[in-house]
């Protein structure tokens, strides 16, 4: 079986910094995805990747850059970290992008901004 | 616009009791729909799919749910709760054409088990 590894679990910067969190999976499955998780908000979608390269957007972008430089990676990176954020980021893969199958996840990285 | 509703944000059950976890969703068509476990500190476990068929899914640890187009819900059962399935569930829908990769999710709803 595969597995969706993020790194790191825990992620504590300070307000303005610039953080990167990284995720590899090894299903080679085509399509990656981030999703934010707020308490009480579910999950919402950052950024989404069809293929290697490739990069679309989702409802909240606005702050966040990735990167798919390889199939089995996809990176986000905070561009300034807000005071007193917290939440939890999650990966996703699936097979394709419009073959509707559930995307599988990894356990998460858990941010704290001082 | 597709959304699910997770009407009730905290359910709890007694060991041994049966459980239903309630989800509505809104979507024009008859969408794919899945329900999720997240235990603390971990990801999203797929606890079952639903594909347009039977509308009774059985999934893992004795979950199945029920996909209703007539009251759009897609509701998770389980008979017998035992106390390791207390986590946060979650509902997703997703559309039947391009914007596949648009999985929306509910706000989950969090599971209490007492002894």
């Amino acid at each position: 079986g595969g597995i969706i590894t993020q790194t790191p679990k825990f992620l504590i910067g300070q307000e303005g910094q610039k953080l990167t969190l990284k995720c590899q999976q090894n299903f080679n499955h085509d399509t990656m995805y981030w999703y934010r998780q707020d308490s009480g908000k579910g999950l919402r979608l950052i950024y989404y990747s069809i293929t290697e390269n490739d990069l679309q957007k989702g409802d909240l972008s606005e702050g966040y850059d990735a990167s798919r430089e390889k199939k089995s990676s996809f990176s986000l990176t905070v561009t300034s970290a807000q005071k007193n954020e917290m939440a939890v980021f999650l990966c996703a893969s699936s097979i394709a992008y419009n073959n509707n199958q559930a995307p599988l996840f990894g356990e998460g990285t858990r941010l704290s901004v001082l | 616009a597709q959304s699910v509703t997770q009407p009730d944000a905290r359910v709890t059950v007694s060991e041994g009791a049966s459980l239903q976890l309630r989800c509505k969703y809104s979507y024009f068509g008859t969408p794919y729909l899945f329900w999720y476990v997240q235990y603390p500190r971990q990801g999203l476990q797929l606890l079952l799919k639903y594909y347009p068929g039977d509308p009774v899914v059985q999934g893992v640890n004795g979950f199945e749910a029920e996909f209703s187009k007539s009251n759009s819900s897609f509701h998770l059962r389980k008979a017998s709760v035992h106390w390791s399935d207390w986590a946060v569930y979650f509902c997703a829908v997703s559309p039947h054409d391009t914007n596949a990769y648009k999985v929306i999710f509910g706000k989950g709803t969090h599971l209490h088990v007492l002894p």
